[in-house]
């Protein structure tokens, strides 16, 4: 089947705009995280959505920056008045949480604010 | 709190040669390892993982990885690279207190001829 799909997979913003990145989870995947991999560095956690359950927030860097879960299926973030140490990899992944703890990854949104 | 450390940031290492990549993490009573490779501009793609059972585990494309509690450590090995080989690797621990993983800083492998 299908795995994980994000859009766009390139963005570039001017400083101070927003953005929306785009997450397709896996059909049935009950876990929806997003992660943020800055150049040359390990996978930084952003939040984490289960069901219905209210989402993990807890990496989300400022305030700036929110995300939405609609259905149960689709996710966005969305980063207001980006700077430019927004720039980074955002990836997204899904799990089913049934047993293997196992995250698949979207191949990522490349944002660069200039 | 779960935490990962990836003990080198690089490595080289010359085709068909072995390789090993190290990783240890903190200590928890249920702990579930992966590991992860990403190839350049791609995303993760999971090669192996430990939940129970042998400590040896197997994976995709000839990897394995030892499971040590003892040491708290899960090295990932292959007896011989290739150049497709070459890409970053991630260690991660399933922390089920954080519902998420965690994941170490990456060891970036460079498989030269």
């Amino acid at each position: 089947g299908a795995g994980v799909s994000q859009s766009p997979s390139n963005k570039v913003t001017e400083k101070g705009k927003d953005v929306e990145l785009r997450c397709d989870p896996i059909s049935g995947h009950t876990a929806l995280y997003w992660y943020r991999q800055s150049l040359g560095q390990g996978l930084e956690f952003l939040i984490y959505f289960q069901g219905n359950s209210a989402p993990d927030k807890s990496g989300l860097p400022s305030d700036r920056f929110s995300a939405e879960r609609t259905g149960g299926s689709v996710s966005t973030l969305t980063i207001q008045r980006t700077q430019q140490e927004d720039s980074a990899v955002y990836l997204c992944a899904s799990s089913s949480r049934v047993g293997t703890y196992e995250q698949y990854f979207g191949p990522g949104t490349r944002l660069t604010v200039t | 709190a779960q935490s990962v450390t990836q003990l080198d940031s690089q490595v080289p290492v010359f085709e068909e040669a072995p390789v090993e990549l190290r990783c240890n993490y903190s200590s928890s009573v249920s702990v579930y390892l992966f590991w992860y490779v990403q190839y350049p501009n791609q995303g993760l793609q999971l090669l192996l993982k430990y939940l129970s059972g042998s400590t040896l585990v197997k994976g995709i494309n000839g990897f394995e990885a030892e499971f040590n509690k003892s040491q708290t450590s899960f090295h990932l090995r292959k007896p011989s690279v290739h150049i497709s080989d070459t890409a970053e690797y991630f260690c991660a621990v399933y922390s089920g207190g954080y519902n998420k993983l965690i994941f170490g800083a990456g060891t970036r492998l460079a498989v030269h001829p």
